[in-house]
């Protein structure tokens, strides 16, 4: 089983939409999470970091279950603009690849 | 203030040379990785260093390819004897330091065309 696993999509909306992601990550040491998002033909972009229950910023809602070791992305009100490959990242202390997990990431395309 | 910068934004180069890219991390971080991205695939993990520990070169697909750093400053990834399937976008990050609640951040790229 991959450490940090992303369903891929694509999620197809329409604008206005609420629309909900969620990672699953094996390793139940890892202690924060982040969610990136990467425009095509883009790096890769911080939207939210997760350390504890959740997070909300604007539209965008990240919330952590430990109990069942997932991590969900909300975006409520769906923007054309928001259409872009949303990212996953488990932070595990002592662990491979720089403490750092990337998940393969979903895609979301939101249409008019 | 600045990010993290990389250059060549764009290389093309036969099938056979070597090439060297190079990423400029955000001043005073002391981690820094370099991943792989091909066409409609994930991020693949090549290297990672920090601070002046010895590198995680777990990520790298062969002895083609290497990676330098000096200190916490600037980073070079060198492809030898480049194949097609080298093809990718190098992508480098830096983070402030080796804490699960630091936050990484993603130069620009490097598009690499080996033809």
């Amino acid at each position: 089983r991959k450490e940090v696993e992303q369903d891929p999509g694509p999620f197809n909306v329409p604008e206005g939409a609420t629309v909900a992601f969620n990672c699953t990550y094996s390793n139940s040491a890892s202690q924060s999470f982040f969610w990136y998002r990467q425009d095509c033909r883009k790096e890769p972009k911080l939207l939210m970091s997760v350390y504890s229950s959740g997070n909300e910023d604007g539209r965008f809602t990240a919330q952590l279950n430990r109990a069942s070791q997932y991590i969900s992305l909300l975006i409520r009100d769906s923007k054309l603009s928001d259409s872009a490959t949303y990212l996953c990242v488990g932070g595990n202390y002592g662990g491979s690849q720089g403490n750092l997990i990337f998940g393969k990431g979903t895609k979301l395309s939101v249409k008019p | 203030g600045a990010g993290v910068s990389q250059s060549p934004s764009n290389k093309v180069t036969e099938k056979g040379k070597d090439v060297e890219l190079r990423c400029d991390p955000i001043s005073g971080h002391t981690a820094l990785y370099w991943y792989r991205q091909r066409l409609g695939q994930g991020l693949e993990f090549l290297i990672y260093f920090q601070g002046n520990s010895a590198p995680d070169k777990s990520g790298l697909p062969s002895d083609r390819f290497s990676a330098e750093r000096t200190g916490e400053s600037v980073s070079t990834l060198t492809i030898q004897r480049t194949q097609q399937e080298d093809s990718a976008v190098y992508l480098c990050a830096s983070r402030r330091g080796t804490s699960v609640t630091y936050e990484q951040y993603f130069g620009p790229g490097t598009r690499l065309t080996v033809t």
